[in-house]
């Protein structure tokens, strides 16, 4: 079955510390995989994707995200937070050709104090 | 920047009324989706659609649920007969492509209330 687990449902730090999500999915075959971000009130964009080659990925805003195959795994990172960064984050893998359809996790609802 | 719209922001029906949710995708897409997220709930894949057919749909999208785009501009998703639990915030995206970087953009959601 396809599926996607997103260890943290709430996370609360101060502004600097560093960030990261944890996100393991369940799909047979080729996966592609994104990470979208919704700030409050603003609808859900992209923060960044994988689809093939270098593992570790570069998203907006400084995030970034390793793919690690033999782990299932798509992890969230941030060095340094903001208070701009709170926000819901969900990890939503997609198959690849004709499977369109992206598979969601229940979200971490982030929260940076200033 | 292009983006996708949706419109009513929230509609509150009365059970087993019908209501149609319309999005406007961004105008060079072609392949459609909705979804939707029950309070507390995980975001759920109800139906995609493409070349004026669906092209795929999930448990969820039964024959009460249904998919239209009428014109050059607007999908649509109408529910027949509205039950309590359809309450929930539904989501329109579009892509320009499948794969490669087809790129889902969402739009703001519609919040639904079914009393």
């Amino acid at each position: 079955a396809q599926s996607v687990s997103q260890h943290n449902h709430h996370v609360i730090l101060s502004e600097a510390a560093s960030l990261e999500l944890g996100c393991n999915y369940s799909y047979g075959g080729t996966v592609n995989l994104f990470w979208y971000v919704q700030y409050p009130g603003q609808h859900l964009q992209l923060l960044l994707k994988y689809f093939s080659g270098d593992p570790l990925v570069k998203g907006i805003k400084g995030f970034e995200a390793e793919f690690i195959k033999s782990k299932f795994s798509f992890n969230l990172r941030k060095p340094s937070v903001q208070w701009s960064d709170t926000a819901e984050y969900f990890c939503a893998p997609r198959g690849a050709g004709n499977n369109r359809k992206l598979i969601w996790g229940l979200g971490t609802s982030l929260a940076v104090n200033p | 920047e292009p983006e996708v719209t949706q419109t009513p922001s929230h509609q509150v029906t009365q059970m087993g009324q019908e209501v149609i949710l319309r999005c406007v995708p961004i105008s060079n897409h072609l392949y459609f989706y909705w979804y939707r997220q029950i309070l507390g709930q995980k975001v759920e894949f109800l139906v995609s659609f493409y070349n004026n057919e669906i092209s795929e749909k999930s448990e969820i999208f039964d024959d009460q649920f249904s998919v239209e785009r009428p014109d050059g501009s607007n999908f649509t998703l109408k529910i027949r007969s509205t039950k309590l639990e359809d309450s929930a915030m539904y989501f329109c995206a579009s892509s320009d492509r499948v794969s490669g970087s087809g790129e889902q953009f969402f739009g703001p959601g519609t919040r639904l209330t079914v009393l």
